[in-house]
């Protein structure tokens, strides 16, 4: 079966300092991972996604995040916050059918000016 | 493009009553997806279709729970008889079958409240 953690469920940065949303997940085989974020009131929306073609994916507004299979991680990070970037934040594993997407609880970035 | 469109968006109902919320997918989709999201639980897959076909349900939480997809651009989700603990954002998504993992696009929710 797969899964991902997301360690932390809330992560405050200050606007300009690095963010960093930390994810580790499990797949008994290859995965595809993927990183969402959600907006008040809105539904989720692809950020990047990493399917083997490398482990550096970048994303919109910014973002990017590197698959470590050493370490079964795929972090993202982005080296200044903005104010804009307050959201929540997704981590998610489908098989490599892609057909079930399984996806993390969840970690809310507050942005402080 | 339009996206994935879902109505009502909100709704408020009595405990008791049924509820239907409604989806349209992106146009040539061939997936589509039904999760709820809670605070307790996060965001949870209820039921997926390939071609208008359920492949997996199992995320269904109970018999009141049932999902329909009578043609490729529209679904449904009912719940009968509602309860309060079904109070939550329905989200409905769809995607495309790619060889390189799927991008799911979610539409912007239905909110349920029941009371």
């Amino acid at each position: 079966a797969q899964s991902v953690t997301q360690l932390g469920s809330h992560v405050s940065v200050s606007e300009g300092a690095l963010v960093l949303l930390r994810c580790n997940y499990s797949s008994s085989v290859p995965p595809y991972l993927f990183w969402y974020v959600q907006y008040p009131n809105q539904g989720l929306q692809l950020l990047l996604k990493y399917t083997s073609a490398a482990t550096l994916v970048k994303g919109i507004n910014g973002f990017e995040a590197e698959f470590k299979k050493s370490e079964t991680s795929f972090h993202l990070t982005k080296p200044s916050a903005h104010m804009s970037d307050a959201a929540e934040y997704f981590c998610a594993v489908s098989d490599t059918g892609g057909f079930k997407t399984i996806f993390g609880a969840g970690t809310r970035l507050f942005v402080k000016a | 493009d339009a996206g994935v469109i879902q109505s009502p968006r909100h709704e408020v109902t009595e405990m008791g009553q049924e509820v239907t919320l409604r989806c349209k997918p992106i146009s040539g989709h061939d997936y589509l997806f039904w999760y709820r999201q809670t605070m307790m639980r996060g965001l949870e897959l209820l039921i997926y279709f390939n071609n208008n076909v359920p492949i997996d349900d199992s995320g269904m939480p109970e018999d009141r729970f049932s999902a329909k997809m009578p043609n490729a651009s529209f679904s449904t989700l009912k719940i009968q008889p509602s309860e309060p603990r079904d109070s939550a954002v329905y989200f409905c998504a769809s995607s495309l079958r790619v060889s390189s993992g799927n991008t799911i696009y979610f539409g912007e929710g239905s909110w349920l409240t029941v009371v």
